[in-house]
């Protein structure tokens, strides 16, 4: 099985500052890697597919970068709103899997 | 718009089984796959299984092999997820999820139930 690791586990930062996460793959997954926003108590929501595609209604601050193993997430310009956790996840193959999540909350 | 609504919270004791339904509106039950991510408390997203509602195949990973049941009833456009045997570490929510489809094989999970909380406990 494919192993996906992520980082930060956690990290604080401004309103309005860069934030950025990394995702790797234990194998090459191409760009078949998600992203998604869950926000306490509620259940996760698509932000980016294939990498880099950002989802319909998404704020254009979100992006995703990468291929082959190792992959980038990142919000241009944090905002309060953007608190959450941020899972990255492959599907490669099967089974699809999650990283361990990147909690983000504000400094 | 795309809705899944899951039915309520249930608790179970040591060794019972839980049935948790998933009722889809808002586009083509049988077009889209249906797969079921669970969520401890606290914890990290792990991916269960997924049911083709159109032919009622399934695939479940190989940690619940003998132990979770998918199925669907087309009618009320409605999925189930069983899962038995349960022990306390099976402690979780449990999601649906809708796969949109993109190229290929590719798919992307991009509407998701509320989340049916599962406690198992003595």
């Amino acid at each position: 099985d494919i192993q996906m690791t992520q980082s930060p586990s956690s990290l604080s930062a401004s309103v309005g500052d860069r934030v950025t996460i990394t995702c790797q793959a234990s194998q090459d997954i191409s760009n078949y890697l998600n992203w998604y926003q869950q926000k306490p108590g509620k259940a996760p929501k698509l932000l980016i597919y294939d990498a880099s595609n950002l989802e319909t209604g998404v704020p254009s601050r979100f992006s995703g970068s990468g291929f082959g193993t190792d992959f980038t997430f990142t919000i241009s310009s944090l905002q309060s709103e953007d608190i959450a956790t941020y899972y990255c996840q492959h599907y490669h193959d099967l089974p699809p899997s999650f990283g361990g999540g990147t909690k983000v909350d504000i400094k | 718009q795309v809705q899944l609504v899951q039915s309520g919270a249930e608790v179970k004791k040591p060794g019972a089984s839980v049935k948790v339904s998933c009722k889809a509106s808002g586009h083509t039950f049988t077009a889209y796959f249906i797969h079921w991510v669970r969520q401890a408390p606290g914890q990290g997203l792990e991916w269960m299984g997924w049911l083709n509602p159109s032919s009622g195949g399934t695939k479940s990973a190989q940690k619940f092999q003998g132990r979770v049941t998918l199925t669907r009833d087309t009618s009320i456009s409605s999925a189930y997820m069983e899962l038995s045997s349960l022990r306390s570490d099976d402690t979780a929510f449990y999601y649906c999820v809708r796969a949109r489809l993109g190229g290929g094989p590719r798919y992307y999970f991009d509407s998701w139930g509320q989340g049916t909380l599962v406690t198992v406990s003595s």
